[in-house]
């Protein structure tokens, strides 16, 4: 397994327009997280799943920001109506939680940069 | 939810010596992680203390835990130039700091 990948890398965009991400966990991690993170700040949390369940979104997460993760693999990121206050690093990671004791050890994709125009 | 607080907020050493950051949290945990992030990339996962654990090693890294003093302490020894990166802690789950940027001067 090849770990988490997140796809774009990079993405410019306008102001207004609306930009989607997308992110593969590790083929058998059951739990997917989104964050997002600006420069010389740590990364924010913004939603998880536990396999196509969302069960926790920041209020940080406007109306302007959906997550899915259809079939408990792959997950998309969707921000519409951009604003520039949304450019940062959007980070996506993955873990796998059973049993009674949760660790939350996450392994991370390499990110996809937004820059919003 | 908490997050931990860093600090310092950057660090300075040379190749060879110790570098040493600290971790503050609020409320109870489970247990309490760190992370390497180099710039521009994702975070990679250093190690996992539990809160049953006062103290755990790997490698060049020795974590600490006081969960009576709501804190954790992050000790490279030997620093190399490659250690250059900043550093978060996660006291329970989902949860970042500003961590803190070291630099390891060759």
């Amino acid at each position: 397994d090849t770990g988490v990948s997140q796809d774009p890398r990079h993405k410019i965009t306008k102001r207004g327009q609306n930009v989607t991400f997308r992110c593969d966990p590790i083929s058998e991690h059951n739990r997917l997280y989104w964050y997002r993170q600006t420069l010389g700040q740590g990364p924010e949390f913004l939603t998880y799943f536990q396999n196509e369940a969302q069960l926790e979104k920041s209020r940080l997460l406007s109306d302007r920001f959906s997550a899915e993760r259809p079939k408990g693999s792959f997950s998309t990121l969707e921000i519409q109506r951009t604003e520039q206050g949304d450019s940062a690093m959007y980070l996506c990671a993955s873990s796998l939680e059973f049993g009674l004791e949760r660790t939350d050890t996450q392994y991370f994709g390499p990110g996809t940069r937004l820059t919003v125009l | 939810s908490q997050q931990g607080e860093e600090d310092p907020q950057a660090l300075s050493i040379q190749e060879g010596e110790n570098a040493t950051m600290n971790c503050s949290y609020k409320t109870s945990i489970n247990n309490l992680q760190w992370y390497r992030q180099n710039s521009g990339r994702g975070l990679v996962h250093l190690i996992l203390i539990r809160s049953n654990e006062r103290e755990k090693h790997s490698g060049r890294l020795r974590v600490t835990l006081d969960t009576s003093k709501k804190s954790s302490s992050l000790l490279i020894t030997a620093s190399r130039a490659a250690d250059t990166a900043s550093y978060f802690c996660a006291p329970g789950k989902s949860t970042f700091g500003d961590g803190t940027t070291l630099t390891v001067k060759p």
